[in-house]
């Protein structure tokens, strides 16, 4: 089985930045999409944001669009998170793509762990 | 405003069969679009269940399956067991707004 890990999330001021980062086992790390989803404390899933295996187009939520970055490299993938707020308190997770993405036929077949980031002064 | 909904609980006994059902409206789950089903034991990170309205992840047992119709989908548990207690959540995507959605979530209790 693939192994998701992330990692990254912390405690920041509001209006702070944050930058959390994914990794994945395996080879052909190139060949999936790469997503992170939410969720804040006592709430459901939301998904935050995506990147094509390729890196060459990125989706995201409106919720945090003009403020988050996702990206990636060979090996890992990334989310850089500005403007940060109380309302972006919550688990991350980083999760594996498959199907073909973004449409209605991707889904996430391997999740990291999560990582906390918390939004308070 | 896109939305999927889930029923916030469903409960049963031991051996029962339970179902989750999942409604999608504008643009979602009335087309060819597919509903993926994820199982997330609190504390834990989810996981996936069930793909394509109905294929099976590997090592999910044959008592989990999904199905889809019209507007509609569902989740089904067969001979309930009390590791299945957990929250189930599905999963499609708007072509409109081209965002995934999650639905809002299903608290699963073994009586």
């Amino acid at each position: 089985d693939v192994q998701v890990v992330d990692s990254g999330g912390d405690l920041v001021q509001p209006g702070g930045s944050l930058r959390l980062s994914c990794a994945a086992s395996g080879s052909h790390f190139s060949s999936y999409a790469m997503t992170w989803v939410r969720q804040a404390p006592g709430k459901g899933l939301e998904w935050v944001a995506g990147i094509t295996g390729s890196g060459d187009h990125t989706y995201y939520a409106e919720s945090v669009k003009g403020r988050f970055i996702i990206s990636r490299d060979s090996s890992t993938a990334a989310l850089e998170m500005n403007g940060l707020g109380a309302e972006d308190t919550a688990i991350y997770y980083c999760a594996r793509s498959s199907g073909t993405y973004l449409s209605g036929y991707t889904w996430f077949d391997s999740w990291g762990q999560g990582t906390p980031v918390t939004v308070a002064s | 405003q896109s939305v999927l909904t889930q029923p916030p609980s469903v409960s049963g006994a031991p051996g029962q069969r339970v179902t989750i059902s999942c409604t999608g409206s504008g643009s979602i789950i009335g087309t060819d679009y597919h509903v993926h089903w994820y199982q997330q034991i609190p504390g834990t990170a989810p996981r996936l269940l069930i793909s394509g309205n109905n294929n099976r992840r590997s090592g999910v047992p044959d008592r989990f399956s999904g199905s889809k119709s019209g507007t509609s989908a569902s989740l089904a548990i067969t001979g309930l067991q009390a590791e299945d207690e957990a929250d189930y959540y599905c999963q499609s995507y708007d072509s409109r707004l081209s965002v995934v959605l999650f639905g809002g979530g299903t608290r699963l209790t073994v009586l």
